[in-house]
């Protein structure tokens, strides 16, 4: 089954850096769904990207979207502490709603 | 947005027995699904939760194995057949946000088993 594949697998930075994670897939989409799980917990939801959409802004988050190249990108800019979490990209691919998720960045940020 | 309860929040269970986990959303949604995700990996689909009909399982599930029920669409219940020690995993239930927010999922707390 189509998954999204995700790098780096672990990225650490130091606090204040910016964060960037990358995300590939396989097929045609419908849109691209970006996910923070903190150690083990429920996903909390950061921002979704249309296919017809090249870039969105959320606060300290910017998400690229590059259909030809079957890739997105999640920047987060002048990380904190509460950043480290795990990143999850997940992709529509379907007309049942149906998202599959990528393998995950494992963020760590140093104080 | 959507606010997802899941219920039990983590068990510890025997080998041979099975668990049932509930989700209840707080308004009405028309799409509803499982996911599962093994200690330390990606979170793979289980299944959608379809309201009034048998639900539709992903390559790998089946229902013998996870029985899920829809009464309605608001909640949802999955259960953990006959378990292992392999299916030790987080078991959550994401749905499809209503109104505005249409396409975007969100995510309950999650349920954390560990079968002995």
């Amino acid at each position: 089954s189509q998954q999204g594949e995700e790098d780096p697998q672990a990225l650490s930075i130091q606090e204040g850096e910016n964060a960037t994670m990358n995300c590939s897939y396989k097929t045609s989409i419908n849109n691209l769904q970006w996910y923070r799980q903190n150690s083990g917990r429920g996903l909390v939801h950061l921002i979704l990207i249309r296919s017809n959409e090249r870039e969105k802004h959320s606060g300290r988050l910017r998400v690229t979207l590059d259909t030809s190249k079957k890739s997105s990108s999640l920047l987060i800019t002048a990380s904190r502490a509460a950043d480290t979490a795990s990143y999850f990209c997940a992709t529509d691919y379907s007309s049942a709603s149906k998202i599959i998720f990528g393998s995950g960045t494992r963020l760590s940020i140093r104080p | 947005s959507a606010v997802i309860s899941q219920k039990p929040s983590r068990d510890i269970c025997q080998r041979g027995t099975s668990l049932t986990i509930q989700c209840q959303v707080d308004s009405q949604v028309t799409m509803m699904f499982w996911y599962r995700q093994q200690p330390g990996q990606s979170l793979t689909l289980i299944a959608t939760a379809n309201q009034g009909s048998e639900a539709t399982y992903e390559s790998g599930f089946v229902i013998d194995k996870f029985p899920i029920s829809r009464p309605n669409l608001t909640f949802s219940t999955l259960t953990v057949s006959n378990m292992s020690p392999e299916d030790s995993s987080i078991y959550l239930c994401s749905v499809e946000a209503p109104g505005d927010d249409q396409e975007t999922q969100y995510f309950g707390p999650g349920t954390r088993l560990l079968v002995l």
